[in-house]
C-alpha cells in the first residue's frame, strides 16, 4: 500500500463547477497534510495546509481533513480554466520534517 | 526574496558522466530538501538536512547519488556515474522549521535531467 495515494485523474469538471480531489494516507501518525499545485513544466506551489480535523476554506478553496478515516480532500468551487493542473498531496508525519507527497491528481476545467 | 534558485535548468549528459545539481535556499530558511520527480513515480524524497546536517537519506537510490550542503547558503546533488533511468526533473525545496504544524516548503524550479 502506498503511503499517500491520489486517483491520477484526469478529473473533467466544467467551468463554474466544484472540483473534488480525494487523498487517503496510511500512516495514523501523520499530523499536518498540504495541497500543492503543480502546472506542467512548472513547480508545485503550496495551496493550503491542514491539522485539525474540519474543514478549513480560503477563497474558493476548502480543504477538509478526517483523521480518523485518514483522508484529506480539496474542494475547488466556481472552478475556473486555469485551475486545470496536477494537485498534489503531502502528508507530514510527527517528529518530522519530511513529506510524503501522493502522485497527484491532475485537473481539467473545460471552459 | 528571489527564492529557491537552482542550476542549471536543463542539463543534457551522457550515461556515465558526471552530474552535479545545485541549490540555493531561501535565506534565513534552515531545512533543505532533494526531490526527484518522473511520471511513473511521481515527487519522491532524496534527501533533506536541517541546520546543514543530513537529517534521512533513505530516499537516496543507491551509492551513485550523494549529496552535500557545505553551509546554509549551498547544496549539492551530485551523481557518478550517471544513467539513462536517473532522466527526471530535480527538485530543491527549502523550508523555515521552528516547530508548529505549518512548515510549508518552498521549491525552486527544479533541473531537467536527461541521460542519454
Amino acid at each position: 500500500q502506498k503511503e499517500v495515494e491520489q486517483n491520477s485523474g484526469p478529473l473533467s469538471v466544467p467551468e463554474g463547477a466544484i472540483a473534488s480531489l480525494n487523498c487517503t494516507y496510511s500512516d495514523r501518525g501523520s499530523q499536518s497534510f498540504f495541497w500543492y499545485r503543480q502546472y506542467s513544466g512548472k513547480s508545485p506551489e503550496l495551496i493550503m495546509f491542514i491539522y485539525s480535523n474540519g474543514d478549513k476554506e480560503d477563497g474558493r478553496f476548502t480543504a477538509q481533513l478526517n483523521k480518523a478515516s485518514q483522508y484529506v480532500s480539496l474542494l475547488i468551487r466556481d472552478s475556473q480554466p486555469s485551475d486545470s493542473a496536477t494537485y498534489l498531496c503531502a502528508v507530514n508525519g510527527y517528529g518530522t520534517y519530511k513529506y510524503i507527497f501522493g502522485t497527484g491528481t491532475r485537473l481539467k476545467v473545460l471552459a | 526574496d528571489a527564492g529557491v534558485i537552482q542550476s542549471p535548468r536543463h542539463e543534457v549528459t551522457e550515461m556515465g558522466q558526471e552530474v552535479t545539481l545545485r541549490c540555493k535556499p531561501i535565506s534565513g530558511h534552515n531545512s533543505l530538501f532533494w526531490y526527484r520527480q518522473t511520471m511513473m513515480r511521481g515527487l519522491e524524497l532524496l534527501i533533506y538536512f536541517n541546520n546543514n546536517v543530513p537529517i534521512d537519506d533513505s530516499g537516496m537510490p543507491e551509492d551513485r547519488f550523494s549529496a552535500k550542503m557545505p553551509n546554509a547558503s549551498f547544496s549539492t546533488l551530485k551523481i557518478q556515474p550517471s544513467e539513462p533511468r536517473d532522466s527526471a526533473v530535480y527538485f530543491c525545496a527549502s523550508s523555515l522549521v521552528v516547530g508548529g504544524d505549518n512548515n510549508e516548503q518552498f521549491f525552486g524550479p527544479g533541473t531537467r535531467l536527461t541521460v542519454l
